[in-house]
C-alpha cells in the first residue's frame, strides 16, 4: 500500500516568514497526526485528528501555529510567523481509528530550516 | 502525563556484538508499546510492538524486546548487531486512556562499527 506521502521535503525560510506543510496519508487511516522533531530529540506530537475533528492540540503553539483536516483525507499545518526555534522535522503520521490497536505509519517528513 | 525515557544518548558496538536498549515509561494504565527505527535519511520506522500476551516479542531483522509490567520497562535486543542496523532508535507509549497519541522517547542513536 502506498505510505504516508509529505511535501516538501525540504524548505528553507527567513524569520517571520509563513510556511505551510502537505500530508496525505494512508488511505482509510481516519487518525492523523502532526509531530515536530527538533534534531536530538524524538518526535513531539502538535496536534492529533480522528477524521476531520481535532482530538488533541494541547502542545500545538496556537499564536503561530494552525492546522487542518478539513475533509478527514489531507492536512496542512502552517506556521505564521516562524521563528529561529520552530527549525525541526514536521512528521505526519496516520492510523487507523481510535480505540484500534495498530501502529502509526510515518511520512518522510519536511526539514524546515528558518534563519 | 505519560512519558517515555531512554537510557542511552549513544550506542557504539562492534559488528556481532549483542544489543540492548533502555526504555522505561510512565503511565500507570493499558499502554501499547513500541519501537521505531530511523535509519540515516529515512523516515522512522516500525521494528515491533507490544499489544498484549506474550510480553516476549519479536520484530524485523532479528530484534526483539521484553515487557516487564512490573518495571515499566520495554528494552530492545539483538543478540548480533550489524553495520547496517546504524540508526536511531525510538520507543514509543501509546497509553489508550490519553486519546491513543504516541509519546516517543528522545532517542538512542546506535553506531554499529564494522
Amino acid at each position: 500500500e502506498a505510505g504516508v506521502a509529505q511535501s516538501p521535503r525540504y524548505k528553507i525560510i527567513e524569520k517571520r516568514q509563513s510556511v505551510a506543510f502537505w500530508c496525505n496519508p494512508i488511505s482509510g487511516h481516519a487518525t492523523l497526526y502532526w509531530y515536530q522533531q527538533i534534531l536530538g530529540q524524538g518526535p513531539k506530537l502538535l496536534i492529533q485528528f480522528q477524521n476531520n475533528g481535532v482530538v488533541d492540540d494541547s502542545q500545538l503553539p496556537k499564536d503561530r501555529f494552525s492546522a487542518e483536516r478539513l475533509k478527514g483525507v489531507d492536512s496542512t499545518l502552517k506556521i505564521q510567523p516562524a521563528k529561529l526555534e520552530d527549525s525541526a522535522v514536521y512528521l505526519c503520521a496516520s492510523k487507523t481509528p481510535q480505540g484500534s490497536n495498530t501502529e502509526a505509519f510515518f511520512g518522510q517528513g519536511t526539514r524546515l530550516t528558518v534563519v | 502525563a505519560q512519558s517515555v525515557s531512554q537510557h542511552n544518548h549513544h550506542v557504539i558496538l562492534s559488528e556481532a556484538a549483542s544489543l540492548e536498549l533502555g526504555c522505561n515509561y510512565s503511565y500507570g494504565g493499558t499502554v501499547n508499546l513500541f519501537w521505531y527505527v530511523q535509519y540515516p535519511g529515512q523516515h522512522l520506522q516500525l521494528l515491533l510492538k507490544y499489544f498484549s500476551g506474550d510480553p516476549l516479542v519479536k520484530g524485523i531483522k532479528g530484534f526483539e524486546a521484553e515487557f516487564i509490567k512490573s518495571k515499566f520497562s520495554f528494552n530492545l535486543r539483538k543478540p548480533s548487531v550489524q553495520w547496517s542496523d546504524t540508526a536511531e532508535y525510538f520507543c514509543a507509549v501509546n497509553a489508550r486512556n490519553y486519546g491513543q497519541n504516541f509519546v516517543f522517547g528522545p532517542g538512542t542513536r546506535l553506531s554499529v562499527l564494522p
